[in-house]
């Protein structure tokens, strides 16, 4: 039974580019969040994806974007990259409804922005 | 706003012993979730433990079993017997029924010693 796979596992940008980063849910999932990870702190929600659309969003602007395919896989877009969004992203796989909050962490991808 | 505190930065405990991780959250819902994660060195998130806010027994699983006092807004989390391989960051988190946007405190760095 695959859990949760994210990929790439690190990655460097310069500041003013974009990112993609992928996760694939664990098995008979339909519902990916994704989070952010500075250093140092807990997780920060970013968004959720259930049926292909954004079902709810935390504190995170515009800049961020992200995209769910038919298959349950996501994606996570980030625009013109600042400094300060250098961390680890963590995607989390559940079943959509009302068992939602029993998520499925993966290993992370850890962004360097410079 | 909903808010989750972790008041132990860095914790360390001989192996076989028992330790308490503290953990306090500010919300004015009724019904949520508490939870107790584990992210070893290698990074990928682990739920350790869960309780439901409506239940007033004690979650334990195994070693793991927490002390949680509603009224306090407090959720503590036991380790019995611990092991080498118990060291790594702890988060507690909280999450209200019908909402997705998962609340986690900054972490406590646990360590155990041989």
């Amino acid at each position: 039974d695959a859990g949760v796979t994210q990929s790439p596992t690190h990655l460097i940008k310069t500041r003013g580019q974009q990112v993609t980063l992928r996760c694939s849910p664990k098995s008979g999932h339909d519902t990916v969040s994704w989070y952010q990870q500075a250093l140092g702190q807990g997780p920060q929600f970013i968004f959720q994806y259930y049926e292909e659309e954004e079902r709810q969003r935390g504190n995170f602007p515009d800049r961020f974007s992200g995209h769910q395919f038919p298959n349950y896989s996501s994606e996570l877009n980030v625009n013109a990259l600042l400094l300060g969004d250098s961390a680890l992203y963590l995607c989390a796989s559940s079943l959509g409804g009302v068992r939602s909050y029993e998520q499925y962490f993966g290993p992370g991808t850890r962004l360097t922005v410079t | 706003a909903q808010t989750v505190t972790q008041s132990q930065p860095e914790m360390s405990v001989q192996e076989a012993e028992t330790v308490t991780l503290s953990c306090t959250y500010d919300t004015s819902e009724n019904n949520y979730y508490l939870f107790w994660y584990k992210q070893p060195p290698s990074r990928q998130m682990i739920l350790v433990i869960r309780q439901e806010a409506y239940k007033q027994q004690n979650a334990t699983e195994n070693r793991f079993s927490v002390n949680f006092q509603k009224a306090a807004k407090s959720f503590s989390l036991k380790i019995s017997d611990s092991q080498l391989g118990d060291t790594a960051m702890y988060f507690c988190a909280f999450i209200p029924y019908n909402n997705n946007d998962m609340r986690f405190g900054a972490g406590t760095r646990l360590t155990v010693k041989p």
